[in-house]
């Protein structure tokens, strides 16, 4: 099973500024990373597949890097609704299908 | 727009069997090449991935609940179904069913709270 790592923990940023996500994953996933969105109280909701792609209707300001072990998701300009919890998820070998344990950005 | 909704029982005692539905709108069940998946998170957690199941009827399981698992669906009214068997107090959780467009998971349903408690 290919375990995921998160970092760090909690993001503390004010809005305005750029906030860098990191996952890194236990083997080579190639580029077949996802990240979620979670909101208090929502369901995720899917931002970037590919380790690179926008999911439709993502807003320009969240990108997705990375390959291989190492992947990030910048946000470039904080909004007040980007505070909340972000997951990484891999699916290059499954099942399973595995998550990380998440990101909360939090606001400073 | 494809919409699911979670529906089910939210209370199921310990050693009995947890039974959801995921109702599928804005598009069909079995048009595509599709997996419809189900997700859980225990409350102030990380998220799980249960299972899969392709239109076809093909199945794919966490190896984790294997044992306890099965995904079946119904085209014919648009829907997808967990059953989860012996459950005990860590199998609370919000589940979440999802449609699986190419491995990753997009969109989810709004996500049902299952307590196991006696």
């Amino acid at each position: 099973e290919i375990v995921l790592t998160q970092s760090p923990a909690t993001l503390s940023v004010s809005a305005g500024e750029r906030a860098t996500l990191s996952c890194r994953a236990s083997q080579s996933i190639s580029s077949d990373l996802a990240w979620y969105q979670q909101k208090p109280g929502q369901a995720p909701r899917l931002l970037i597949y590919g380790a690179s792609y926008r999911a439709t209707g993502v807003p320009a300001r969240f990108s997705g890097s990375g390959s291989g072990t190492e992947f990030t998701l910048t946000i470039s300009s904080l909004q007040s609704e980007d505070f909340a919890l972000y997951y990484c998820q891999q699916y290059h070998q499954w099942p399973p299908f595995t998550f990380g344990p998440g990101t909360k950005v939090e606001i400073k | 727009q494809l919409e699911l909704r979670e529906s089910g029982p939210r209370l199921v005692k310990p050693s009995e069997t947890l039974s959801l539905s995921c109702t599928v709108s804005g598009g069909s069940i079995n048009s595509g090449s599709y997996y419809w998946a189900w997700i859980r998170q225990p409350p102030g957690k990380g998220l799980e991935w249960v299972g899969s199941i392709y239109y076809d009827g093909t199945t794919y399981y966490n190896p984790s609940l294997k044992s306890r698992v099965t995904i079946s669906l119904d085209t014919s009214n648009n829907q997808f179904f967990l059953t989860l068997g012996s459950v005990t107090a860590a199998d609370t959780a919000l589940y979440y069913c999802a449609m699986d467009a190419d491995r990753w998971f997009d969109p989810w349903g709004q996500g049902m709270l299952v307590t196991v408690s006696s």
